[in-house]
């Protein structure tokens, strides 16, 4: 129930498509899901989060699609650019437990070719 | 927004030594910090959870004698690798969760460190 699933394993999108990240969980009790970018030999960095009371959360060219009956939310990187090549890890949380771990998804490696 | 720092960014050491491994919030109090050890294509692994004041909770098959984790303020914890072996070869990773009103509950990640057993 720990679980958080991600897919795909890996992602070749060309420059100024689309690039879509999908993640499932099963802990009804998360309520906290935030996305990470994890560049080659650097920690992750907070890309975007979002809450389970709203559906979908833009921030700039990320977008977090969140469906909660399904237990399921997704990651839309617009316009993508090679700058954005990167593994991207979905993560699932309580906002009220500062004490408790994230639980992360396996990660997705992004390529997006010139 | 907050930030923490992890030193040193990368370590070689010779088979059988220690290597400590700091973690530092510095701009906020962390009462807990996180280690994780991550695998070349790979997700994070949670080793243990560390407490300010008090041990640090092991995950299951991780050897507390073997990675020594230390949180002796509220903005620094460290992490040392015992013994170390090519196996430990790794990258290291801590991170840490502000306390703050509101829901920023983000956790922050320190820059990794790389260590490579010789």
């Amino acid at each position: 129930q720990q679980q958080v699933k991600q897919s795909p394993q890996s992602l070749i999108v060309q420059k100024g498509g689309i690039s879509i990240i999908n993640c499932a969980y099963e802990n009804t009790a998360f309520d906290y899901f935030p996305w990470y970018q994890q560049f080659p030999g650097k920690g992750p960095a907070l890309l975007i989060a979002i809450r389970p009371d709203v559906s979908e959360k833009k921030e700039g060219r990320f977008t977090i699609s969140f469906n909660k009956s399904a237990k399921q939310f997704s990651l839309h990187i617009m316009d993508s650019q090679p700058g954005d090549s990167a593994t991207y890890f979905c993560a699932a949380s309580r906002r009220d437990n500062y004490g408790q771990n994230f639980v992360f998804g396996p990660g997705t490696r992004l390529s997006v070719l010139p | 927004g907050a930030v923490v720092s992890q030193h040193p960014s990368w370590v070689i050491c010779k088979s059988g030594t220690s290597v400590k491994i700091e973690c530092r919030s510095l701009d906020f109090q962390a009462t807990t910090m996180f280690w994780y050890r991550q695998f070349p294509k790979q997700s994070l692994m949670l080793m243990a959870t560390s407490n300010e004041g008090s041990k640090a909770t092991y995950e299951q098959g991780v050897e507390k004698d073997k990675f020594l984790i230390n949180h002796a303020s509220l903005t620094l914890s460290t992490l040392t690798v015992t013994s170390a072996h090519p196996e430990d070869s790794s990258f290291y990773i801590c991170s840490a969760r502000p306390r703050r009103r509101g829901d920023h509950t983000e956790a922050f990640f320190g820059q990794g460190t790389r260590l490579t057993v010789v």
